[in-house]
């Protein structure tokens, strides 16, 4: 079956500008997932959606960080007013149903550059 | 707090010869551990997960790992590594304190020389 999706693959922007990336999970998985993976930096976590409950956002690094997940599906990262140190891979998951022991499953990333 | 540790950050290992991937971890609650594998330019690809149960777990591409809980750590291995098994691998943790959240290390970079 299909798997997670993220769009766009590569961006790349200009200091200052707005990005958005977008997932779609796998479909029926409850649960979504946001990772940066930064060189340096490994994988860090950056916010949590499990259905209609508020999500977990203890993970985003600055107030120009915001997601939104639309319906129960589609995801949104929204970052404001890009930095160069936000340049990384921004990784999508999602799980069947959020839990200890869920197999969070990968989308294969947005490489975003910023000038 | 969660956290998880791999020590090397490359692995150099012969084609045909045993490998051996190295993960220590620290949580409150049960862990729950995980592998993934990252090849060039893709996500994470899910190898296999310790819940409970048998120490000894068997995933995909013949790969296995083992939970130990005295000495904190789930070491990947394989009897007899590929060319193709060259890629970063991730081991990651979760908990049963109640965070569904992975921490993940900071990757292992595994070279199989032909």
């Amino acid at each position: 079956g299909a798997g997670v999706s993220q769009s766009p693959s590569n961006k790349v922007t200009e200091k200052g500008k707005d990005v958005e990336l977008r997932c779609d999970p796998i479909s029926g998985h409850t649960a979504l997932y946001w990772y940066r993976q930064s060189l340096g930096q490994g994988l860090e976590f950056l916010i949590y959606f499990q259905g209609n409950s508020a999500p977990d956002k203890s993970g985003l690094p600055s107030d120009r960080f915001s997601a939104e997940r639309t319906g129960g599906s589609v995801s949104t990262l929204t970052i404001q007013r890009t930095q160069q140190e936000d340049s990384a891979v921004y990784l999508c998951a999602s799980s069947l149903d959020a839990g200890d022991g869920e197999t969070q499953y990968f989308g294969p990333g947005t490489r975003l550059l910023v000038l | 707090a969660q956290s998880v540790a791999q020590p090397e950050d490359q692995v150099n290992v012969a084609e045909g010869n045993p490998l051996t991937v190295k993960c220590t971890y620290s949580v409150s609650g049960n862990p729950y551990l995980f592998w993934y594998v990252q090849y060039p330019n893709r996500g994470l690809q899910f190898l296999l997960k310790y819940i409970t149960g048998d120490n000894l777990v068997k995933g995909s591409y013949g790969f296995e790992a083992e939970f130990n809980k005295s000495q904190t750590s789930f070491h990947l291995k394989k009897p007899s590594a590929l060319v193709s098994d060259s890629a970063l691998y991730f081991c990651a943790v979760s908990s049963s304190s109640g965070t569904y959240k992975y921490i993940f290390g900071t990757g292992t970079r595994l070279k199989v020389l032909a």
